[in-house]
């Protein structure tokens, strides 16, 4: 069945670094990968969506990749800062289109550090 | 453009018992999903609604139902809970055919 992996349960990373995250995907080819970030107890909030014949998107501090060869998106956050710490989320459409809901990876919870 | 918002926020039950959680959906929005999250994992898709029927169903059991309004507000139902149903339920909005969905805060349920 349709698979998405993160790669790292917790991340830590020096503030004013570029934090990396990373989701894999397997079983499938997605149309579409999104990012959600996530804090605790609260709903995932969307940040980025990138589509599979898109290579790079960009929305201020953040740029998503998608490599459809290794099967993998990156998230980046530039300049990172301590208020950027959360739980980030990699989703995709299941196979069957809108019908099947969202699949999320287990999350990567990322900690800057100041 | 009101955000999408889910009753009540808390809630604790007991094994067996039945229990209703509610969801208003963001302005403009005509569908809904519902998702579990238990505590350290993504959230599963439990199922969606359009036009006031379900649209596409995950890997829950019966147990869990549905209702949309006609106002596209929705609530999950779940009956004969079990301990294993402790999470948090996240409701999701968006507009038919579209790619992104947006989400609610929640409701905590603790199953005793």
């Amino acid at each position: 069945s349709q698979k998405i992996e993160q790669n790292s349960e917790a991340l830590n990373i020096q503030e004013g670094k570029t934090a990396t995250l990373t989701c894999n995907y397997t079983n499938y080819s997605p149309a579409y990968l999104q990012w959600y970030r996530q804090d605790p107890g609260r709903g995932p909030v969307f940040l980025l969506l990138i589509r599979e014949n898109e290579k790079e998107k960009r929305k201020e501090r953040l740029k998503v990749t998608f490599d459809t060869t290794l099967k993998q998106s990156l998230f980046h956050i530039t300049a990172s800062q301590p208020a950027d710490s959360a739980t980030y989320l990699c989703a995709s459409l299941g196979a069957g289109g809108g019908a099947d809901g969202l699949t999320f990876g287990k999350g990567t919870h990322l900690i800057i550090q100041p | 453009e009101t955000g999408v918002t889910q009753s009540p926020t808390h809630l604790i039950k007991t094994r067996g018992q039945q229990v209703t959680l509610r969801c208003s959906s963001q302005s403009g929005h005509n569908t809904v999903s519902w998702y579990q999250q238990a505590l350290g994992q993504g959230p599963q898709f439990i199922f969606q609604y359009y036009r006031e029927e379900e649209n596409g169903r995950g890997n829950f059991p019966p147990r869990f139902s549905g209702l949309q309004f006609p106002n596209y507000s929705s609530e999950l139902n779940v009956n004969a809970l079990e301990l294993d149903d402790s999470a948090l339920y996240l409701c999701a909005s968006s507009l038919f055919g579209t790619d992104t969905q947006y989400f609610g805060p929640g409701t905590r349920l603790t199953v005793l």
